[in-house]
């Protein structure tokens, strides 16, 4: 079963706004990962934070984590085309080998 | 190599057909997995393995998927009698699991398609 769930399911907005998609999860977990699809095709890890952390920012992303609620937000700051994607959250399950992902957030960025 | 490579990128067979999926993941990457993704949602974990062995395969989802690494790299998924139901993206990925953290970040080849008419 999946893991994670993300919410909403499409966005779509202008370039240059910000989207947010969030992610809530069941169990406690080690951490939260974030990735990016293509076209369908192979994802790419963007971020990772711990259960320890709170926030991360990586260049023109920013996540949280409230593992009081299970939740985890993915920000995408001043967005352009390139971003248009979809976005999976995927949870590291203390004792667990594998990845749980969620059903994805589809964005699409208009120029 | 430089990064998780997959064959065939698409496969397309018929009903009661055998299928083999091949991955060759990242050199020196010792953990390597299988997932399946449906149109519209997430990756579904098939099969771990950890070396040659496979570590968790509770994700398979009936005896005709069977995988193997007999050499600790290259990976083989095989489907027997193939069902239109198959029809999906079959995702590896390989991991080297990160020492100071303890976390295990995915890279992902870019799939093989499987289209069962």
């Amino acid at each position: 079963s999946q893991q994670g769930e993300e919410d909403p399911q499409a966005l779509s907005i202008q370039e240059g706004e910000n989207a947010t998609m969030n992610c809530s999860y069941k169990t406690s977990i080690n951490n939260l990962q974030w990735y990016r699809q293509n076209s369908g095709r192979g994802l790419v890890h963007l971020i990772l934070i711990r259960s320890n952390e709170r926030e991360k920012h990586s260049g023109r992303l920013r996540v949280t984590l409230d593992t009081s609620k299970k939740s985890s937000s993915l920000l995408i700051t001043a967005s352009r085309a390139a971003d248009t994607a979809s976005y999976f959250c995927a949870t590291d399950l203390y004792g667990n080998n594998r990845l749980a992902f969620g059903k994805g957030n589809q964005v699409v960025v208009i120029p | 190599g430089a990064g998780v490579s997959q064959t065939p990128s698409n496969k397309v067979t018929e009903k009661g057909k055998y299928v083999e999926l091949r991955c060759d993941p990242i050199s020196g990457h010792t953990a390597l997995y299988w997932y399946r993704q449906s149109l519209g949602q997430g990756p579904e974990f098939l099969i771990y393995f950890q070396g040659t062995g496979a570590a968790d395969d509770s994700g398979l989802p009936n005896d005709r998927f069977f995988a193997v690494r007999p050499e600790g790299s290259v990976s083989t998924l095989k489907i027997q009698r193939t069902e239109r139901g198959d029809s999906a993206v079959y995702l590896c990925a390989s991991s080297l699991r990160d020492g100071a953290s303890g976390a295990n970040v995915l890279t992902f080849g870019a799939g093989s398609r499987l289209t069962v008419l």
